[in-house]
């Protein structure tokens, strides 16, 4: 079964850091590439970054350029989402997806991301 | 701000045919494909169509695609108590905005 695992959510002040990570488990990591998608709460779905299967290529929306990191272990079947200086407005929950953009297939659980001082 | 544009609300009672909306521009849905995902209360978002009208193995036929010029629609036959959900359309933008607003099903 493919399956997709967030964690490392929590709280934290804004400015802080925070690292998210994926587990994946039942298909072949290395062969696809991984995105981050966030929903703030009780707003729609946005698409935050991704990163190619060799990590050669990463891409980024305007709104985390310079701040947010993705990045891959392929050998640990694992992808990362590395976060900083924070703000109030990068509070959602964050799921981790198989694919590039839009064709995301399956999605995490989601992990929940809490800005605030 | 969402480049795709669907209605924050519909609603049908059980049996009825549900359809919901999604505009965008020449550069998104009229360029590329279309792509719908559910919501379930609680959960994370699922592939519903794919390709505009592709349908992901286990998703049933009361769930169809279709996309004309830069609009696109999503049709629920049949509809059941538990459809009830969000739905979301999305398509390739050179913004990275690919996501619609996000459209509440209310099955009553």
């Amino acid at each position: 079964e493919v399956q997709l695992v967030e964690s490392g959510g929590g709280l934290v002040q804004p400015g802080g850091s925070l690292r998210l990570s994926c587990a994946a488990s039942g298909f072949i990591f290395s062969t696809y590439w991984m995105s981050w998608v966030r929903q703030a709460p009780g707003k729609g779905l946005e698409w935050v970054a991704n990163i190619k299967q060799d990590g050669s290529e990463k891409y980024y929306v305007d709104s985390v350029k310079g701040r947010f990191t993705i990045s891959r272990d392929n050998a640990k079947n694992s992808l990362y989402l590395q976060m900083n200086s924070l703000r109030a407005e990068d509070t959602a929950v964050y799921y981790c997806a198989r694919g590039e953009v839009v064709l995301l297939d399956p999605w995490g659980q989601g992990t929940l991301v809490t800005v605030s001082s | 701000q969402s480049v795709l544009t669907q209605p924050p609300s519909a609603s049908g009672t059980p049996g009825q045919r549900v359809t919901i909306s999604c505009s965008g521009n020449s550069s998104n849905i009229g360029s590329n494909y279309v792509y719908w995902y559910q919501q379930l209360p609680g959960t994370a978002p699922k592939l519903l169509i794919y390709r505009n009208n592709q349908r992901p193995s286990g998703v049933p036929d009361r769930f169809s695609g279709s996309k004309s010029g830069t609009s696109a629609s999503l049709t629920i036959s049949g509809l059941r108590s538990d459809d009830e959900a969000d739905y979301y359309c999305a398509a390739w933008d050179d913004s990275l905005r690919v996501f619609g607003g996000g459209t509440k099903l209310t099955v009553l």
